[in-house]
Parts: C-alpha cells; sequence; structure tokens
C-alpha cells in the first residue's frame, strides 16, 4: 500500500531552534497538505500545494512559519524560531486532485513536536 | 462558513454492543463531500469513507455503516458489534466545492470499546 512518509515521528528541541519537517506523499498525487493537531484547536489546516505551486498558506503563522515543496516527491515545513505554543503533532497529508473535487486525502503518521 | 460539529465528545461502550457517532454539518454550497477518518491510539488518521452531496444512498462495509440525510445536514456513523479494535477518535470532515480542496474538521469523537 502507498503511503505518506513523514520525517521526523518525534521532535523535542528547546525553544528558539529551527524545527524542518518533511514529508514524502504518495507518487502521483498532486496536492499536499499541512495540518496541525492540537488538544484546544483540533486538526487545523496550514497550508496546502497543488503541483507543487502553493495554493494556501492562510493557516500559518507567517513570522516563523514556511512551507515549500522542492520537488514533487518532497514537502518540508519549517518553523524558526519555535516556540513553546508551537508544541502539536504535524500532520502531511497527499490527493490526487483532477477534475472531480472530493478525492480523499491521505495522511502520514505525523509528527509529534515538542518545544521545550 | 462551513461547520462540522460532532457533539459526542466521548463514547464507552462494552464489546459487541453497537454504537453511533454523530455528526452534523453546515454548508452553503450545493455540492459538498463529506468524509469520516479514524485516530487509532498509534496516532494515524485513517480514511474510511466519502460522500458526495447528490449520493445519499447509505453505505455498508462490514460492521461499518453510514447514514447521510441532507434534510437534517447528518451524516452518521454506526459501528455494529462493536469490538476493542474499534477504540479510537473517529473524525468526520467536509469539502466544500467551492473550498479548493480544504477539509474541515469536527472535533472529533473518542469511541472507547471495552472487554
Amino acid at each position: 500500500d502507498a503511503r505518506v512518509t513523514q520525517t521526523p515521528r518525534h521532535k523535542v528541541t528547546e525553544m528558539g531552534q529551527e524545527v524542518t519537517m518533511r514529508c514524502q506523499p504518495i507518487l502521483g498525487h498532486n496536492t499536499v497538505f499541512w495540518y496541525r493537531q492540537t488538544m484546544m484547536q483540533g486538526l487545523e489546516l496550514l497550508a496546502y500545494f497543488r503541483n507543487r505551486a502553493p495554493l494556501d498558506d492562510s493557516g500559518m503563522p507567517k513570522d516563523r512559519f514556511s512551507a515549500e515543496m522542492p520537488d514533487a516527491t518532497l514537502a518540508t515545513l519549517k518553523i524558526q524560531p519555535s516556540e513553546p505554543r508551537d508544541s502539536a503533532v504535524y500532520f502531511c497529508a497527499s490527493g490526487l486532485v483532477r477534475g472531480p473535487r472530493g478525492q480523499p486525502q491521505h495522511f502520514g503518521d505525523g509528527t509529534r513536536l515538542s518545544i521545550l | 462558513a462551513q461547520k462540522v460539529t460532532q457533539a459526542q465528545t466521548e463514547i464507552s461502550v462494552v464489546e459487541k454492543e453497537d454504537v453511533t457517532l454523530d455528526c452534523v454539518y453546515e454548508t452553503r454550497d450545493t455540492t459538498y463531500y463529506l468524509f469520516w477518518y479514524k485516530q487509532p491510539p498509534s496516532g494515524e488518521l485513517v480514511f474510511l469513507i466519502r460522500r458526495n452531496s447528490f449520493d445519499e444512498q447509505n453505505e455498508i462495509s462490514g460492521r461499518y455503516s453510514w447514514n447521510f440525510q441532507k434534510s437534517t445536514s447528518s451524516f452518521n456513523f454506526t459501528i455494529t458489534a462493536s469490538q476493542v479494535v474499534d477504540s479510537a477518535v473517529y473524525f468526520c470532515a467536509l469539502e466544500e466545492e467551492t473550498s479548493g480542496s480544504r477539509l474541515t474538521f469536527g472535533e472529533g469523537t473518542q469511541l472507547t470499546v471495552n472487554p
């Protein structure tokens, strides 16, 4: 079964450090999403790309977060500088959006981030 | 604006009981898509089902069934003869045709199936 792969699975670091999370979408999928899950806010969409172009990053704090897709097999989410309130599980999802909408998104296992 | 409400925060049942998870949505779009995802204790999110707004047929897959009713804006999920392995958080989600593939998730329902 094809899967979305996220690395690292867990990350603990100190406040102020740069954090980079990586995602390998399912081969052939043209849309990649970044979500954040916290107890307080639930699942929030941070940003997403189609055919590697950013479509929406309105859910992301612009001053410290950045998302990129250097190529079709890699998406990155960076936080610099990190803060304790960034502690959460970050999910990457991918999907094939072509023609009709409503195609399911397939999620990776997430990166559990703790900022001390 | 779109919204998904899962009013049941937690449900606890005993194995073999049937359980229904409620999902109510709000949207102004006439075309939209509804999803259920499962998040087991291991943390990953697993896609279960998709329904589009034009298809109100109920669906059954093994012990799982889904009841979509546009008249009440509901998309409920029933597990028949629940098992311990069904213990997870279940999320209902909505994608509007005009949303550009964005999913709006409900708050999730924590289901615990006790032996």
